[in-house]
């Protein structure tokens, strides 16, 4: 079946880090891929998506980019903030299925020192 | 507006405890969800509303009891629920069809004593 594999956290790095959370996945048809975000004590936010090859979401400074050829969609941000410190979801969607049931990955854990 | 809204923030209840939770979503989306999350886990899926018909529902115990009266409003019935239940329950919806985005809700954080 369809699977998400997230790097595994917890992330911590200094204010004004370059950030990369990898993530790849396994999927029998051609589905789209997504970044969530949740905040402490939040529910989930989408942060960006993706829904072709080579596309690229973006979203306050975060970008991934749809590799079909390696199946991988990495988040990353050139610059990260304190405010950023939350846990962030890789997931997909079988474009093929009737509801749009997602796939998360296990989430990664990010904190960001001042 | 992409907001999905739910009641209660939070609820604490006994095990002998009848009640609900309530999801609202004004996007016109035909689908609806009802997730179940653990402390640093993903959300579970439980439930899915397709047209207001219950179209998933992921072997979840009858404690748990849905209900969709109408294509905007999606609640979770509760009664005699177990400690292991407590979680941050999240409502979502979307368009009905593969691959479309799945909008989420604060959610309820559940805590039965």
């Amino acid at each position: 079946g369809d699977s998400v594999t997230q790097m595994e956290g917890p992330v911590t790095l200094s204010e004004e880090a370059f950030l990369t959370i990898n993530c790849t996945y396994t999927a029998t048809g051609y589905p789209s891929l997504f970044w969530y975000v949740q905040y402490p004590g939040e529910g989930l936010q989408l942060l960006l998506k993706a829904t072709k090859a080579d596309d690229k979401g973006s979203n306050k400074g975060f970008e991934a980019t749809y590799r079909k050829e390696t199946t991988s969609f990495h988040l990353e941000k050139g610059s990260v903030q304190v405010s950023d410190s939350a846990v962030y979801f890789c997931a997909l969607s079988d474009r093929d299925s009737s509801a749009s049931k997602i796939i998360f990955g296990s989430g990664t854990r990010l904190s960001i020192r001042p | 507006d992409t907001e999905v809204t739910q009641t209660p923030k939070h609820l604490v209840m006994g095990m002998t405890n009848k009640k609900s939770l309530k999801c609202e979503q004004h996007m016109g989306h035909r689908a609806m969800y009802w997730y179940k999350q653990k402390a640093k886990k993903p959300p579970e899926l439980m439930f899915v509303y397709s047209y207001e018909k219950l179209s998933i529902n992921e072997s979840v115990p009858s404690r748990f009891s849905p209900e969709c009266p109408n294509s905007s409003l999606l609640n979770l019935h509760l009664h005699a629920l177990q400690p292991e239940d407590s979680a941050l329950y999240l409502c979502a919806s979307s368009q009905m069809q593969g691959g479309e985005t799945q909008y989420f809700g604060p959610g309820t954080r559940l805590l039965v004593l």
